[in-house]
């Protein structure tokens, strides 16, 4: 089955920092590839993804590229935000299969 | 908002007792995945259902758990005879029918089990 291997946390960043989250997976076929982010309390909301090799995904400042030949999906941001303070999951999947997250990294963004 | 809809958020019960969670899909989804969520854990996939049918329950646990989404009405994952164990957050997801690659899964804000 899938699996996935996610920098493990928590990470505690200054505001505007730059943020990395290392993701690299095992997976059947050529899944899409997801990063999710949970809030406090919250469900998790998509975050961005990518459906094919070399794909980027982006969204709120947020980027990953699907690297399928490292077979890694590493989330950046430029420069963080208290706001961003959140547990981030990577996730190999799609439509119609099931989701396999990691153990998600808590990131913590201070002012 | 036509969002993914669970209940209750959070739900109490002895061991013992039978534990019901709901979960409506977005408008326009058929498929729908239930995961659970230990404290300090990732989510866990447990089942994949589409209307009437189950698809995969290969994360599901052989006794006590059940799931179902039936033809009219909302997904329900049951639990039968809790255990403290079963203590966790259980998030429902649902993605659209359409077929292809890139389909995300939308989620509930889950309901919040607690076993006394």
């Amino acid at each position: 089955g899938d699996s996935v291997t996610q920098m493990e946390g928590p990470v505690t960043l200054s505001e505007e920092a730059f943020l990395t989250i290392n993701c690299t997976y095992t997976a059947t076929g050529y899944p899409s590839l997801f990063w999710y982010v949970q809030y406090p309390g919250e469900g998790l909301q998509l975050l961005l993804k990518a459906t094919k090799a070399d794909d980027k995904g982006s969204n709120k400042g947020f980027e990953a590229t699907y690297r399928k030949e490292t077979t890694s999906f590493h989330l950046e941001k430029g420069s963080v935000q208290v706001s961003d303070s959140a547990v981030y999951f990577c996730a190999p999947g799609g439509s119609a299969r099931q989701l396999t997250f990691g153990s998600g990294t808590q990131l913590t963004v201070l002012p | 908002n036509a969002g993914v809809m669970q209940n209750p958020r959070h739900l109490v019960r002895r061991r013992g007792q039978e534990a019901r969670l709901r979960c409506s899909p977005m408008k326009g989804h058929s498929h729908v995945y239930w995961y659970r969520q230990l404290p300090e854990e990732g989510l866990k996939f447990m089942v994949y259902l589409q209307k009437e049918n189950i698809i995969d329950e290969s994360g599901m646990p052989k006794e006590r758990f059940s799931a179902e989404f039936p033809k009219e009405g909302p997904s329900i994952l049951r639990i039968q005879q809790v255990v403290r164990g079963d203590s966790a957050a259980y998030f429902c997801a649902s993605s659209p029918q359409k077929k292809g690659v890139g389909q995300p899964q939308h989620f509930g804000d889950g309901t919040r089990l607690s076993i006394l």
